[in-house]
């Protein structure tokens, strides 16, 4: 059964800075990786998706990495404004089952 | 990507009552979802909708307290059956477009339910 684990649980950073949210998975066998952003009480917006074929995406100041075979994706955001602040959550898919989520990164920029 | 719209898109209900929450996708999806995201909590999957068939439900959810609709590719509803405050929660409705890019999965904005 795929677990997912996020970390940090939580993160608060100035106005400017890169950062680096973590996600790590046990069963390595997926199809592809999700990266979502939740604001609070709304639904999920589709951030970026990774290929299990590929080792990273970009989209804007957003970077996603995927190293399949040791069951991690990291989600690289540059230049953090306060509008990035949300819940980020990972989720792996392994095709034929449903997506499994981790429990997110609420982070927080501060201007 | 998909546009998906959910109703209500909050509702305050009394215990014992239930409540109907529809989910509608400006075109045709194989695959629908409904997920459940309790207070602090990640998203939890209840059921896939089926259309022309029962939906599949995961372990820990029922037909009788969360019957789900699928009449059609681009409609779904899902109703909270005799409400506790439990399910105070955001329900989501999920979609998966295999023509989008590699199944991608989409949401909807939610339901935000209360109950007292």
């Amino acid at each position: 059964k795929q677990e997912v684990t996020q970390i940090p649980a939580a993160l608060s950073v100035p106005e400017g800075e890169n950062l680096v949210l973590n996600c790590s998975f046990t069963d390595s066998a997926i199809y592809n990786l999700q990266w979502f952003r939740q604001d609070p009480g709304k639904g999920l917006t589709s951030l970026l998706l990774i290929q299990s074929s590929q080792r990273e995406q970009t989209s804007g100041r957003l970077n996603a990495s995927l190293d399949k075979s040791s069951g991690r994706s990291t989600l690289y955001i540059a230049a953090s404004q306060p509008g990035d602040s949300a819940t980020y959550l990972c989720a792996p898919n392994s095709g034929n089952t449903p997506l499994v989520f981790g429990k997110g990164t609420r982070l927080s920029v501060i201007a | 990507s998909a546009v998906i719209s959910q109703k209500p898109s909050r509702d305050i209900c009394q215990r014992g009552t239930s409540l109907t929450i529809q989910c509608q996708v400006d075109s045709q999806v194989t695959m629908m979802f409904w997920y459940r995201q309790q207070p602090g909590q990640s998203l939890t999957l209840i059921a896939t909708a089926n259309q022309g068939s029962e939906a599949t439900y995961e372990s820990g959810f029922v037909i009788d307290k969360f019957p789900i609709s699928r009449p059609n590719l681009t409609f779904s509803t899902l109703t909270v059956s005799n409400m506790s405050p439990e399910d105070s929660s955001i329900y989501l409705c999920s979609v998966e477009r295999p023509e989008s890019s590699y199944n991608e999965q989409f949401f909807g904005p939610g339901t935000r339910l209360t109950v007292l």
